[in-house]
């Protein structure tokens, strides 16, 4: 089992709908979780960070935690093309916040 | 463009080549990291030093080198690599890099991608 799984896509979305991206993790005990976006050649770059159960919302975006069930996800609202890019799950180990573990990514298409 | 500046951007080297990249973060972090991304492949983390002292190293093999003369520089030697080390390499800072519990953010450079024939 990967430590940190995503489907790798591509998720298609007409502009404007919501984007749903979903992780799931192994390890019970991780404590900090991002997402970060990787356009195409690019490095990845922080969207959002969760720690606690339950939603954090910045902007059109919305994280959401549960650790129970080992998942995190990230809403994008109104979504624009300019969304379209890789979007990254880490998730920080469990003996440091330090070490995090990436998922594979998911593909987002945002069509016009 | 980000606080974490990576040099060079793109890189070609034969299998007996000798070369270093750089890394510098001017965001004024205690933590450094060397990441690999290879395609279709997750993020991997290569090393971590946290207030210039190597606290990771996982599993690299010996023909990466890296060096971390304060906490602003980061490099990574290169020698005798593989085609399969082509990928890109990724360079990034946090405030910190050791202790459970610290939110730690890590931002990211825009990356060397490393070519070997």
């Amino acid at each position: 089992q990967k430590e940190v799984e995503q489907n790798s896509g591509p998720l298609s979305v007409p502009e404007g709908a919501i984007a749903s991206l979903n992780c799931t993790y192994s390890d019970r005990g991780s404590q900090s979780f991002f997402w970060y976006r990787q356009y195409s050649g690019k490095s990845p770059e922080l969207i959002m960070s969760i720690y606690s159960n339950g939603d954090k919302e910045d902007g059109r975006f919305t994280a959401q935690l549960n650790k129970a069930s080992q998942y995190v996800s990230l809403l994008i609202r109104d979504s624009q093309p300019s969304d379209s890019a890789t979007y990254l799950c880490a998730v920080s180990g469990r003996d440091s916040s330090y070490k995090l573990i990436f998922g594979s990514g998911t593909r987002l298409l945002v069509r016009p | 463009e980000t606080g974490v500046t990576q040099t060079p951007r793109h890189l070609v080297m034969g299998m007996t080549n000798k070369k270093s990249l750089k890394c510098e973060q001017h965001l004024g972090h205690n933590a450094m990291y060397w990441y690999k991304q290879s395609a279709k492949k997750p993020l991997e983390l290569m090393f971590v030093y946290n207030f210039k002292e190597q606290t990771e190293n996982n599993s690299v093999p010996s023909r990466f080198s890296p060096e971390c003369p304060n906490s602003s520089h980061l490099f990574l030697h290169l020698h005798t690599l593989q085609p399969e080390d082509s990928a890109l390499y990724l360079c990034a800072s946090s405030q910190e890099g050791a202790g459970a519990g610290a939110k730690n953010i890590q931002y990211f450079g825009a990356g060397t991608r490393l070519s070997v024939l």
